[in-house]
């Protein structure tokens, strides 16, 4: 059974730069969650694919992220121009149906902006 | 807006014991589930137990177990039998029946001590 699955695991990278995540959802989940998590808080909602529309947007997902799930399998998150305050754990995460409500983690990419 | 609230930041137990960990959430919506997940130091969130709202009955899963008081909107996990692998931090996390996110409290870290 392959869960969740998403690379890199860490990255550092200075401030300003890019950076993209690859999240790869459990296979036959076609919805995908992206969250973050900074130190002491709880996971926060960011955006929700449901096959490959992006149907739901938090107001945390400034300009300078985008995320895109092209064909409704895997998905990408992207941070231009990283700032410090984008340092956190970035949680992706599948559910198969809204009938089955329960979401499915992944191990997260820790990012580190210095 | 929906918001849970997770009042222990830090718990222990004795291993072989029982313990309550607590969460309150606000909401105005009537139907909406109710979890429990488990952050293990360095790994991925697992869902523990789940409860729909409009079930009167409390969910169960082997040594886990909730206490749902929908009208004090409140929802408080038990562990029995606390094991050394029970070490973790929890989070209680709300979804309305229509919704597609997850909102968490900000985790309760609990210690199973030998």
């Amino acid at each position: 059974d392959t869960g969740v699955s998403q690379n890199p695991r860490h990255k550092i990278t200075k401030r300003g730069q890019n950076v993209t995540f690859r999240c790869d959802p459990i296979s036959e989940h076609n919805r995908l969650y992206w969250y973050r998590q900074t130190l002491g808080q709880g996971p926060e909602f960011l955006t929700y694919f449901q096959n490959e529309a992006q149907l739901e947007k938090s107001r945390l997902l400034s300009d300078r992220f985008s995320a895109e799930r092209p064909k409704g399998s895997f998905s990408t998150l992207e941070i231009q121009r990283t700032e410090q305050g984008d340092s956190a754990m970035y949680l992706c995460a599948s559910s198969i149906t809204s009938s089955e409500p329960e979401q499915y983690f992944g191990p997260g990419t820790r990012l580190t902006v210095t | 807006a929906q918001t849970v609230t997770q009042s222990q930041p830090e718990m222990s137990v004795q291993e072989a014991e029982t313990v309550t960990l607590s969460c309150t959430y606000d909401t105005s919506e009537n139907n909406y589930y109710l979890f429990w997940y488990k952050q293990p130091p360095s790994r991925q969130m697992i869902l523990v137990i789940r409860q729909e709202a409009y079930k009167q009955q409390n969910a169960t899963e082997n040594r886990f177990s909730v206490n749902f008081q929908k009208a004090a909107k409140s929802f408080s996990l038990k562990i029995s039998d606390s094991q050394l692998g029970d070490t973790a931090m929890y989070f209680c996390a709300f979804m309305k029946n229509t919704g597609n996110q997850f909102y968490f409290g900000t985790g309760t870290s609990l210690t199973v001590i030998p």
